[in-house]
């Protein structure tokens, strides 16, 4: 079964403490993201990485941080940086098109919430 | 930064009916996607057009993308009460390094 999964579907956050959302695929994709999503908003980019080893932040990647050790696993921590950091959180992968970026593939999403 | 800005922000038909929304966008793109979010869940990839592609289909989809006017549009023919979600426009700019820019969606409800 190809396909791409995040845990937990639900994470609480203490105030000061930072969190690890899981992101893994086995689709064989070179490209992993993740997005922030807000209550009526659309997606906005935190991090990305085309490769092993090399990722980019994104539109608001204060107050988070990733790593990409392995291919099919991109893990993202909500660090007590992050002010505002409840959200539905979701990861994506991709392959690269020559001249552009191929579908995206989704996760069924985190949702964190501050407590 | 998001590019896309899709309209209506909201649209509600009755089962049976045609759904339209638009998206426009600002820059210079290699192609253009849309998806769809059922409530809650994740996205879905329903298509993707090409900068050099005018119209395509899929099952009851069409999309059509004007380069000049920097703009698309989706048509959903007689919907269902399952094509009740949040349809979503990103764009693929050139020179963007292989990112996608999201709008803010367009929520659709489907009346039975």
């Amino acid at each position: 079964d190809g396909g791409i999964t995040q845990s937990p579907k639900y994470l609480f956050r203490k105030e000061g403490q930072n969190v690890t959302l899981s992101c893994e695929q086995n689709l064989n994709h070179d490209a992993m993201y993740w997005y922030r999503q807000d209550p009526g908003q659309g997606l906005r980019l935190i991090y990305y990485s085309q490769i092993v080893n090399d990722f980019q932040k994104g539109d608001i990647a204060e107050g988070y941080s990733v790593s990409r050790e392995k291919k099919e696993s991109f893990p993202l921590t909500v660090t007590s940086a992050q002010k505002n950091p409840t959200a539905f959180y979701l990861c994506a992968s991709s392959s690269r098109l020559a001249g552009g970026t191929d579908t995206q593939y989704f996760g069924p999403g985190t949702r964190l919430t501050v407590l | 930064s998001q590019q896309g800005e899709e309209d209506p922000q909201a649209l509600s038909i009755q089962e049976g009916e045609n759904a339209t929304m638009n998206c426009s966008y600002k820059t210079s793109i290699n192609n253009l996607q849309w998806y769809r979010q059922n409530s809650g869940r994740g996205l879905v990839h329903l298509i993707l057009i090409r900068s050099n592609e005018r119209e395509k289909h899929s099952g009851r989809l069409r999309v059509t993308l004007d380069t000049s006017k920097k703009s698309s549009s989706l048509l959903i023919t007689a919907s269902r009460a399952a094509d009740t979600a949040s349809y979503f426009c990103a764009t693929d700019a050139k020179g963007n390094d292989y990112k996608l820019s999201f709008g803010a969606g367009t929520t659709v409800t489907v009346r039975a």
